[in-house]
């Protein structure tokens, strides 16, 4: 099946400082991106969509400035959360998912995750 | 609106066959899936069905009717290891709607 890879897998950082998650897809071409946070005990909130050369599509309240994604590549994309705060943290989620044609045009594959603690 | 109701918690005894219902409200329908969960980690893909009917593989099976807006997730010979949320997600015509999950408990 596809994989998809996330580094790194937990970080501590302090209030103010910037993370940068990354996201890799490591045997298709992954042509959107997503990227989830999910609270413990809560469903998967969609943070953002993107494709892969173009600008991310941001759901409503969540601040483009404040979560910057790139995805530059059709293997990887990147989260960085800047001036990240406490309430910042949670469990972050990549979902990868390929074009037409490919073996997953229809699933979006999971990364692992990463846990964040802001202190 | 868009709204996916599936029950919050569940419990089962091992090498029981336990039923998880999802029923769906959405603009638009390009499939539906299911996904299970287990504490701290992603998601896992274990079925996606676009058309009505029964998809079995192995001890899961997960059955749809586009028409009822209905689905469900179908858990034979329980294990231990099925302990796990169970998510269900329906694509409409943009991206995936998720629900809430059913947290299933299975006891020895």
């Amino acid at each position: 099946g596809a994989v998809v890879s996330q580094h790194p897998s937990w970080v501590i950082c302090k209030s103010g400082t910037s993370v940068k998650i990354e996201c890799r897809s490591l045997d298709f071409q992954a042509t959107t991106m997503f990227w989830y946070r999910q609270f413990p005990k809560k469903s998967l909130m969609l943070m953002a969509t993107s494709n892969e050369g173009s600008k991310a599509t941001y759901e409503q309240g969540v601040e483009k400035d404040k979560f910057l994604i790139n995805h530059a590549s059709l293997t990887l994309s990147t989260l960085t959360v800047t001036s990240a705060h406490p309430e910042d943290s949670s469990f972050y989620i990549c979902s990868a998912r390929g074009g037409s044609g490919s073996p997953s045009s229809y699933e979006q594959y999971f990364g692992p995750g990463t846990r964040l603690t802001v202190t | 609106g868009q709204n996916i109701d599936q029950p919050t918690e569940m419990t089962a005894t091992e090498g029981a066959i336990v039923q998880i219902n999802c029923t769906y409200q959405t603009s638009g329908f390009n499939g539906l899936f299911w996904y299970q969960q287990h504490a701290g980690e992603a998601p896992t893909f274990l079925s996606y069905n676009v058309l009505d009917g029964l998809e079995e593989k192995g001890r899961f099976s997960s059955f749809l009717s586009r028409s009822k807006g209905y689905s469900y997730l179908l858990l034979k010979e329980l294990q231990m290891k099925d302990s796990a949320s169970y998510l269900c997600a329906v694509r409409d015509r943009r991206e995936l709607i998720w629900g809430l999950g059913t947290s299933l408990a299975v006891n020895p």
